[in-house]
């Protein structure tokens, strides 16, 4: 089973609305982050924003929000006031936490949603 | 800018070849990934190292291989190469081996094998 999904292979939005993108995730690990990347066309990956399991309330991060409903295990992202630079590739990651033995916290990725911005 | 640095950027190479990618991490961060990014596979973990030390291997081909240096760049050596290999690979750092809140990547390298 897929540990991460994306639902929205390609979003539209128009310049200044906000955008919600959907990532809902699968872990039996009680302790784990969740990660937005936007990766545009260039190519780099860039962090956006980081939600611990145990975190009280929603990350925010400038216009980036991340609407975390953990019983839901959903951790969708909130891009308010688009911007047509906001255009890319979203990344949704999951890193379990759960002690292995050898403490590797790799990155489990989604297949993306790609966003594009209409002025 | 991450701070962290990948070279070369491109790359074009022929199968049956050899080619080893470089990272160097984030100024203190001990802890290195690499992943690859490719069509059919999305983005996937490969390999991680800490402190000069291999933690952990992910969907990592046994064609593949790397290291961690001293100096805490790190090397990802790819042989043998097929046109499936052609990917975008990336390397992540950070501060420790634990759980750390970011993973900051590098520009990536894209290799081309025809």
């Amino acid at each position: 089973a897929q540990k991460i999904t994306q639902t929205q292979p390609g979003m539209f939005v128009q310049e200044k609305e906000a955008v919600t993108l959907d990532c809902t995730y699968d872990t039996s690990d009680p302790s784990y982050g969740l990660f937005w990347y936007k990766q545009p066309s260039s190519g780099e990956m860039i962090f956006l924003i980081y939600q611990g399991s145990y975190d009280q309330q929603n990350a925010t991060e400038g216009r980036y929000s991340l609407n975390f409903q953990k019983a839901r295990k959903s951790a969708n992202l909130v891009i308010s006031a688009s911007q047509l630079g906001d255009s890319a590739m979203y990344f949704c990651a999951m890193r379990e936490e759960k002690y292995s033995g050898a403490g590797s916290y790799q990155l489990t990725f989604g297949k993306g949603t790609k966003l594009s911005v209409i002025p | 800018d991450s701070g962290v640095t990948q070279t070369p950027k491109h790359l074009i190479t022929a199968t049956g070849q050899r080619v080893t990618l470089r990272c160097s991490p984030r100024s203190g961060d001990l802890s290195v990934y690499w992943y690859q990014q490719s069509l059919d596979q999305g983005l996937q973990f490969l390999i991680q190292y800490y402190n000069g030390e291999e933690r952990a291997k992910g969907n990592i081909l046994e064609r593949f291989s790397a290291q961690q240096f001293p100096d805490l760049h790190s090397e990802l050596n790819l042989s043998s190469l097929e046109l499936g290999d052609s990917a975008l690979y990336f390397c992540a750092s950070s501060p420790t081996a634990g759980p750390s809140y970011e993973q900051y990547f590098g520009p990536g390298t894209r290799l081309t094998v025809t």
